[in-house]
Parts: structure tokens; C-alpha cells; sequence
């Protein structure tokens, strides 16, 4: 079955630093789209990449896809303590099932 | 937006008993809904797909008779553990997608179910 690997696994930073996670797929997607949780809370929908090499931004997130679609990565400029949590990436096959990824847990130090 | 709310938020049960938890999409009609498991520091693991009118389709190592879904109607899945055991403690979390399987997964606020 499809699988979504994710690294890395811990990222601890101090404020101000960048962050860049990154997932691979073993199998073509047809979309990929990343997830914040917070300690105790529920996955909260960020974005969806649907295009092959697409890049899309959110202020200091920048998230892209993979020219085969198979990656993907989400990268944060400049941390800072709200951006704490972990977060996942899922990839999207083509019958709508999404499989997550193990997720990185970021740490911002004030 | 779209809104995927989930009930018991928390439910501690004894050993042997059967726990219940419903997934309700509030503002949009979904025709399929996930069921979705997550232990302490893990990812989510998808337990089953849950369809509308029909039987779900369970992923594989998920025991069907102990975890009940039922999809009745439009806006609703229950996700039925029964006989819980400890070992079935966990964070279990539903989701739906608006529309389109291209769309974003919307997800409840999970129940986190501890046997003890």
C-alpha cells in the first residue's frame, strides 16, 4: 500500500531560525496536503498542492510539490513560538484515500 | 467553512464495555467519512473508511467486529469499540471531505477514549 514518510521526526529551533520538514510518498499522488495539531487538538487543515512542481505561500510557510509528485516539503521562515505543533503532510491517492505522513513535532526556544 | 463535530469528547470506560462515537457533519452532506486513530506521539493511522448507505471498508489489522461503523445517514458515522480493552486506549478522530475526494479532509476534534 501507499506509503508517506516524513522527516525529520523532532526539529528543535531557537526563534527566528528556519524550519523545513519534508515527505516522500512511495507512490504517485494525486494531491498532498499538510496539517498543524497542537498538543492535544486536532489536525487543522493549512493547504492543498494539487499540481505537479506547484509552490504555494502563507505569509512564512512555503509549501511545494514535486515535479513527479511523489514529495513534498513545507518550510518556515523566520520561527516563532506560535508555530509550534506538529504537523503532517497526507498524501491524497486517486479513490480519496490520504495517508499521513509520521509528522514532525517543532519546538521553538523563546 | 465546513464542520466536522465529534462526540464524546473524552470518555473513560471500564474494560469489556462498549463505547460509542458520532461524527457529525454540521454544515455539508458527507457521503463518506474516516475514521482515524492516533496514539501518543504517532501519526494518524486510518482505521476505515466509512460510506454512506453501505458497509465500511476497514484498512487492513483493524478488526471490523470490534470497531462498528455505521453510516446511516448523510451527516452522520458512528464509530462503535466494543468490548474495549486498554490496549484501545487512543485519540480517535473522524474526518470528511467537502465535495470533491480532491478536497481538503475536515476533521472533528477527536475523542480520546481511555479504558482502564
Amino acid at each position: 500500500g501507499q506509503q508517506v514518510m516524513q522527516i525529520p521526526q523532532y526539529q528543535h529551533v531557537q526563534e527566528g531560525e528556519d524550519f523545513t520538514t519534508y515527505c516522500n510518498s512511495s507512490t504517485t499522488l494525486s494531491n498532498i496536503q499538510w496539517y498543524k495539531q497542537r498538543p492535544g487538538g486536532h489536525p487543522v487543515f493549512l493547504i492543498q498542492l494539487v499540481k505537479s512542481g506547484e509552490v504555494k505561500k502563507q505569509k512564512r510557510l512555503t509549501f511545494q510539490f514535486g515535479e513527479a509528485k511523489k514529495n513534498s516539503s513545507l518550510h518556515i521562515t523566520a520561527t516563532q513560538t506560535t508555530d509550534v505543533g506538529t504537523y503532517f503532510c497526507a498524501g491524497r491517492d486517486n479513490a480519496g484515500k490520504s495517508t499521513f505522513g509520521d509528522g514532525t513535532t517543532l519546538t521553538v526556544k523563546p | 467553512g465546513a464542520v466536522v463535530s465529534q462526540h464524546p469528547s473524552w470518555v473513560i470506560c471500564k474494560s469489556g464495555t462498549s463505547v460509542k462515537i458520532e461524527c457529525r457533519s454540521l454544515d455539508f452532506q458527507a457521503t463518506t467519512m474516516f475514521w482515524y486513530r492516533q496514539f501518543p506521539k504517532q501519526s494518524l493511522m486510518l482505521m476505515a473508511t466509512s460510506n454512506e448507505g453501505s458497509k465500511a471498508t476497514y484498512e487492513q489489522g483493524v478488526e471490523k467486529d470490534k470497531f462498528l461503523i455505521n453510516h446511516a445517514s448523510l451527516t452522520l458515522s458512528t464509530l462503535t469499540v466494543t468490548s474495549a480493552h486498554p490496549e484501545d486506549s487512543s485519540f480517535y478522530i473522524c474526518s470528511a471531505y467537502l465535495g470533491q475526494t480532491n478536497n481538503p479532509l475536515h476533521f472533528g476534534n477527536g475523542t480520546r477514549l481511555t479504558v482502564t
